[in-house]
């Protein structure tokens, strides 16, 4: 199946760490994706990690891939006002050319 | 710059009418995709086309036509048969290989008055 589960709400103050779960339950899944949505925007395609790495750093954003419990997180250091969005996990099965996206875990950074 | 745009950014519908929403990229993308999004519901897929002159029907196709003559475009058309048709609606594309994900537009949002 392509279901991809997420929390949904995430309050953080501005300065400290925020991070965003994710559970998927296809395994063969090879790529993994985190999508930011600002308010009333499209999606931007934040980071994405290849099924064959644990971990993958970029800048203030952390991916981490435990494939044993199909976990996906997502780390934030420094967290930004600017960082207010929903941020959504997806992922492409493999054979499936199509991305199922999770429900959205929103993010408010409080000042 | 390449990107996607989508048209309107507001749009509002009398009940029973069809309306269409546009999408048009100049990434030279090959396949292309239509999302709704409700709150709380994250994105479903209504359809999709990996080339041109042919697509598929996603998860909620029911009420919605598409139609993909150019490469470049993809219109969706919300017909009078979709009930609920409220909604954010987000094209998007790809070039088809599959890490690189996909490319949003900015959405349109559709309003039944």
């Amino acid at each position: 199946g392509e279901d991809v589960e997420q929390s949904l709400f995430l309050s953080v103050r501005e300065g400290d760490s925020s991070v965003i779960n994710c559970t998927y339950t296809d395994s063969s899944s090879t790529y993994l994706y985190w999508y930011k949505q600002e308010p009333g925007a499209g999606l931007q395609l934040l980071t994405y990690i290849f099924s064959n790495m644990d971990m993958k750093q970029d800048q203030r954003l952390t991916v981490l891939l435990n494939k044993k419990d199909k976990h996906l997180s997502l780390r934030i250091a420094d967290t930004q006002t600017g960082d207010s969005a929903i941020y959504f996990c997806a992922e492409i099965p493999y054979g499936n050319n199509r991305l199922a996206f999770g429900k959205g875990n929103q993010v408010v950074v409080i000042p | 710059d390449g990107g996607i745009t989508q048209s309107p950014k507001y749009l509002f519908r009398k009940e029973g009418q069809n309306v269409t929403l546009s999408c048009e990229q100049n990434l030279n993308h090959d396949a292309m995709y239509w999302y709704r999004q409700d709150p709380g519901q994250g994105l479903r897929l209504i359809y999709y086309s990996q080339i041109v002159n042919d697509f598929q029907k996603g998860d909620i196709a029911e009420g919605y036509s598409v139609s993909r003559e150019k490469k470049e475009s993809f219109p969706l058309t919300v017909t009078s048969a979709q009930k609920n048709p409220t909604a954010f609606y987000l094209c998007a594309s790809t070039i088809g290989t599959d890490y690189y994900g996909y490319t949003f537009g900015s959405g349109t949002r559709l309003t039944v008055v």
